[in-house]
Order: C-alpha cells, then structure tokens, then sequence
C-alpha cells in the first residue's frame, strides 16, 4: 500500500505563480520528506520536517505538517521554470519509504 | 549534503547476460541502502532494503535470485539484475540512509544517487 500520496497529479502554472502539492500518509510517522527529480533523473532532497513541527522553510519552500489530519503540503514561492519535476513525498522513519504516484509540476516561462 | 553515486549510469545489453550496478555513498557510512525502480512517468518502486553484513530483505513480488543485492560495506551496495531480459529494461535508482540521534530527534534522510537506466534489447 502507498504511504505517500500526493495531489494534485498534475500541476502546470505559468512562472512567477505559486505551486502547491499536498500530501497525505496514512501511518504515523517520524517525519516527513519531499523531494524532487527531474524527467529520467535521479532524486534531490528538498526539505525534511518532523513530526513534532508544524511549518518549515527553506527558501522558495514552505512545508506544512497536520498530523491529525495526516497531510503536509509543499508551497513553491515565485515558481521558475527551473522548477518544472515531479515531486515526492513520503514518510521517514525507522523503516523503509513508500512512494506515492508524485505530482509532476509544469512552469511555462 | 551527502553523496551518493552510482554505476554507470545507463547501460545496454543483450537479453540473457547479467548486470551489475554499484551504490557507494562517498561521504558518510550508509547503515541501510534501499534500491527502487522506477518505470517512465511512474513512481519509484522499492525492490529491497539491504543491511550491511545481513541479506537484504525484499518486497512481494521481486524476485530475489533475479534481482541479486550484495551489501559489503557501509559505503557500497550492489544490485546484479541477472539473465537480463527486455522486461527488465527500467530506471535503477539507490539510496543511502544513515540513522542519526540528536538532541533535535532523530532523522534518517535518504540520500538518493542519479540512478542507472538499463536497457535489455
């Protein structure tokens, strides 16, 4: 079964706007992680947050945790078309990680 | 941040042969490395966990005499897809985890190599 799921599937947006994907987990967890890979390319990590916090940025990210509801979301700020992968979540513990289906992110300059 | 490479990067062969792919993690000693598989425009798919010095444990479905998993060291995991066939033909892609404690909590961030596409003709 899928840990991760994310949604939207699909996102496309022109540059400039904000981006932004959710996520939700069905187990407890550790914490949570996004990443992102770039067509046919291997993964990048973006940012971690755990469970015991609520929001986290970095840069152009933001990320959100509700874990009552059992969801986070990414916000991508000012998106580039730099910014145009699929993006990832899933949940960090002591155990392996499950992937969901990804939301692939389109930024038409 | 950590490292970690694989190889090669792609690779093409005759259906029948074997194919050995190498993970190292180059900057930081990997107590758990994870191989998944991703088909285009899909997902990753875990194949197995691999422990250093222990067999690596495998998700339903994947073959485990197919796909063969030799974790030697705390820096080096390597996946031999054996008798290679057409089906095969995926994305290959590692990664590294190292759990740490600290006072913050702890945190076991995999760190992903650029994967090895393989191609079975």
């Amino acid at each position: 079964s899928q840990q991760g799921e994310e949604d939207p599937q699909a996102l496309s947006i022109q540059e400039g706007e904000n981006a932004t994907m959710n996520c939700s987990y069905k187990t407890s967890i550790n914490n949570l992680q996004w990443y992102r890979q770039n067509s046919g390319r291997g993964l990048v990590h973006l940012i971690l947050i755990r469970s015991n916090e609520r929001e986290k940025h970095s840069g152009r990210l933001r990320v959100t945790l509700d874990t009552s509801k059992k969801s986070s979301s990414l916000l991508i700020t000012a998106s580039r078309a730099a910014d145009t992968a699929s993006y990832f979540c899933f949940s960090g513990g002591y155990n392996k990680l499950i992937f969901g289906a990804g939301t692939r992110l389109a930024v038409h300059p | 941040g950590a490292v970690v490479s694989q190889h090669p990067s792609w690779v093409i062969c005759k259906s029948g042969t074997s194919v050995k792919i190498e993970c190292r993690s180059l900057d930081f000693q990997a107590t758990t490395m994870f191989w998944y598989r991703q088909f285009p425009k899909q997902s990753l798919m875990l194949m197995a966990t691999s422990n250093e010095g222990s067999k690596a444990t495998y998700e339903q479905g994947v073959e485990k005499d197919k796909f063969l998993i030799n974790h030697a060291s705390l820096t080096l995991s390597t996946l031999t897809v054996t008798s290679a066939h057409p089906e095969d033909s995926s994305f290959y892609i590692c990664s590294a985890s190292s759990f740490m404690k600290s006072a913050r909590g702890s945190t076991d961030t995999q760190y992903f190599g650029p994967g090895t596409r393989l191609t079975v003709l």
